[in-house]
């Protein structure tokens, strides 16, 4: 079964650049679109990224997605980090029809 | 825009049933382009897929759970439900509703946090 393996947080400062892995495990991850989710303290989750590499409306363009097969896993990158970025982040794929989340990432902006 | 919202009794005993129902609006449930799910998050963890119910019916589940989960559809009511059966405390959780476009949960409830408690 496919399981996605996160950093468990990561930190960095204001106006730098971050980039949270997702790799994949007994399974490929350039098999199945890979989504991105941001959840802020409190909040339910919203989508940052979505079919490895699309932003969705109102998603500012310093989020991107990317996939390198070579190493089996995703990643989420936002440049220009600002304070309201500091939330958790959770990678989703497929694994056949099932669905599966990565144990989430939480990123602080100090 | 779809909008999706949870209600259902935030505690329940030991061994007994959750059911949650998840309302629908600014959407049609019986169209294909979407399709319904469930999800939770025990306090201070990770999101865990419950399963997805499509237009058809057709229903998909978490294998870790799928001998103690039923979802449903009622179009009529714009609703559609969760049964867990047979609870413990390790089913406590915030349980969120979702509508599903393509390979994304697009559109997530507030969620309902539900606890398993005597």
């Amino acid at each position: 079964n496919l399981l996605l393996t996160q950093p468990h947080s990561v930190s960095e400062s204001p106006g730098k650049t971050v980039t949270i892995s997702c790799t994949a495990s007994s399974g490929s991850i350039g098999d199945n679109f890979v989504q991105w989710y941001q959840q802020r303290p409190g909040s339910a989750p919203t989508t940052v990224i979505y079919e490895d590499d699309h932003r969705p409306s109102g998603v500012p363009d310093r989020f991107s997605g990317s996939i390198d097969r070579s190493s089996n896993s995703a990643s989420l990158t936002i440049s220009g980090l600002k304070t309201e970025d500091e939330a958790d982040y959770y990678c989703q794929s497929y694994d056949a029809d099932y669905v599966v989340f990565g144990g989430g990432t939480k990123l602080t902006v100090l | 825009q779809v909008q999706v919202q949870e209600s259902g009794p935030g505690l329940v005993k030991p061994s007994e049933t959750l059911s949650l129902t998840c309302n629908v609006s600014g959407g049609s449930m019986s169209s294909s382009a979407y399709y319904w799910g469930w999800i939770r998050q025990p306090p201070g963890k990770g999101l865990e897929w419950i399963g997805n119910i499509y237009h058809r019916g057709t229903t998909q589940y978490n294998s870790s759970l799928k001998s103690r989960v039923t979802t449903s559809v009622d179009t009529s009511k714009n609703q559609f439900s969760l049964r867990l059966t047979s609870v413990t405390a390790a089913d406590t959780a915030m349980y969120y509703c979702v509508c599903g476009v393509g390979t994304t949960f697009e559109y997530w409830g507030q969620g309902t946090l539900v606890t398993v408690s005597s």
